[in-house]
């Protein structure tokens, strides 16, 4: 079965740092790309960036580009996203999804990690 | 690169058919055929139900049907059942630069 489990809920203060992940099972990582997707309360979904973890690949939206860092561990099957500094508005729901193509579809995804930036 | 337009709301009886419209450009939906939709309830993650403009992943209803004319894709739910009320989004390759962009939803009510 293919699962994509990401890590759990964050609370964090402006200004922290912050990594969140996301582990693929049931599938080759390396094959498939990885995207990432946020949702902030009561909103809908955004693009971010995708990663392809065979070779690192890395694309962002260009509303994300400077903002995130996405990279990939394929030793152990895990895709990251993270912030050097957040602030109140990353507050939401992260989404990672994978793709077996950088322009196809986001087939499986994962259950979500919520984040929240508050002082 | 702005979001692809949908209704915010549509509704329908038990039994009706809705169909949701996803508005963008040639730069994205009029472009590519890589148009997909998304079934969301609340508090849970997206669910693929269309992929490639109008294809089925297994194990979704026949119910669902996707298609494309010009900048505007359409999502189609024949036979209405209480289930399917949820946000439904629908995405786009939007090329090398932004390379995708989503909808900005729409919540279908099952009256």
């Amino acid at each position: 079965e293919v699962q994509l489990v990401q890590s759990g809920a964050e609370v964090k203060k402006p200004g922290e740092s912050l990594k969140i992940s996301c582990k693929g099972s049931g599938y080759s990582f390396t094959s498939y790309w990885i995207g990432w997707v946020r949702q902030m309360p009561g909103k809908g979904l955004e693009w971010m960036g995708i990663i392809y973890p065979g070779d690192s690949d890395t694309r962002y939206s260009p509303s994300f580009q400077g903002q995130v860092t996405i990279s990939a561990d394929r030793s152990i099957n895990t895709a990251y996203l993270q912030w050097s500094s957040l602030k109140a508005s990353d507050t939401a729901i992260y989404y990672c999804a994978r793709a077996p193509s950088l322009a196809g579809t986001l087939d499986q995804w994962g259950q979500g990690t919520l984040v929240t930036v508050s002082s | 690169q702005s979001a692809l337009t949908q209704p915010r709301s549509v509704s329908g009886s038990p039994g009706q058919s809705v169909t949701i419209s996803c508005t963008g450009s040639n730069t994205d939906v009029g472009g590519y055929s890589y148009v997909s939709w998304y079934q969301q309830y609340p508090g849970k993650a997206p669910k693929l139900m269309i992929y490639d403009v109008s294809k089925r992943p297994l194990g979704v209803p026949d119910r669902f049907s996707g298609s494309k004319s010009g900048n505007t894709a359409s999502l189609t739910i024949s036979g209405l059942q209480a289930e399917d009320e949820a946000d439904y989004y629908c995405c786009s390759y939007a090329g090398t630069y932004t390379f995708r962009v989503f909808g900005g939803g729409t919540r279908l009510t099952v009256l």
